[in-house]
């Protein structure tokens, strides 16, 4: 079982639907959550970077974070052809060693039809 | 903008080759990732600096080496080439450990 997963979709909608994008993990070390949107061939953009559990908003975006479940969310609220893109989820867990690197889920590539 | 940046955009090279790729963190971070990203294993950690000092290790190949300098910039070494090790490379860099990373605009590196 891969520490994240990810549906890779693709996933396809109309312009001005709510999008809903998850990713579970196995690892409980897990703490820190981001999301991140990557433009083909481009560098990942972070979008929304979470500690609690519980809901965070930023414009039409929203990220959900359930650490009971190990399951994260992101909402995209009105969505536009310009998010089309592929969004990932990344994870750094608790760590003593000093160690802070991401674990990504595959990504999920999302087109938004006009 | 992310405010990091990586040298060069694209490199062509051949097997057994060595390549360097040069990254400069946002201003005023310490720590810078490398990352490298395939179409089958997506985005995987290779190493951590942390103001000059390595921090940690993942899926880093022997043949593949990094540094920190003292002016923070970082480089990724990666020698005796193969086919592949053509992948997309990003280096991303936060202020401590447990802030935000932030990518870079990648290099993409292809061997023939």
């Amino acid at each position: 079982q891969k520490e994240v997963e990810q549906d890779p979709g693709p996933l396809s909608v109309p312009e001005g639907a709510i999008v809903s994008l998850n990713c579970t993990y196995s690892n409980s070390a897990f703490q820190y959550f981001m999301w991140y949107r990557q433009y083909s061939r481009k560098g990942p953009e972070l979008l929304m970077y979470t500690y609690s559990s519980g809901n965070k908003e930023d414009g039409r975006f929203t990220a959900q974070v359930d650490k009971s479940s190990k399951y994260i969310s992101l909402f995209i609220r009105d969505s536009q052809p310009s998010d089309s893109a592929t969004y990932l989820c990344a994870m750094i867990p608790i760590s003593g060693a000093g160690s802070y690197q991401l674990t990504f889920g595959k990504g999920t590539k999302l087109s938004v039809i006009p | 903008d992310s405010g990091v940046t990586q040298t060069p955009k694209h490199l062509i090279t051949a097997t057994g080759q060595r390549v360097t790729l040069r990254c400069s963190p946002r201003s005023g971070d310490l720590s810078v990732y490398w990352y490298q990203q395939s179409l089958d294993q997506g985005l995987q950690f290779l190493i951590q600096y942390y103001n000059g000092e390595e921090r940690a290790k993942g899926n880093i190949l022997e043949r593949f080496s990094a540094q920190q300098f003292p002016d923070l910039h970082s480089e990724l070494n990666l020698s005796s080439l193969e086919l592949g090790d053509s992948a997309l490379y990003f280096c991303a860099s936060s202020f401590g450990g447990y802030n935000e990373q932030f990518f870079g605009p990648g290099t993409r590196l292809t061997v023939l």
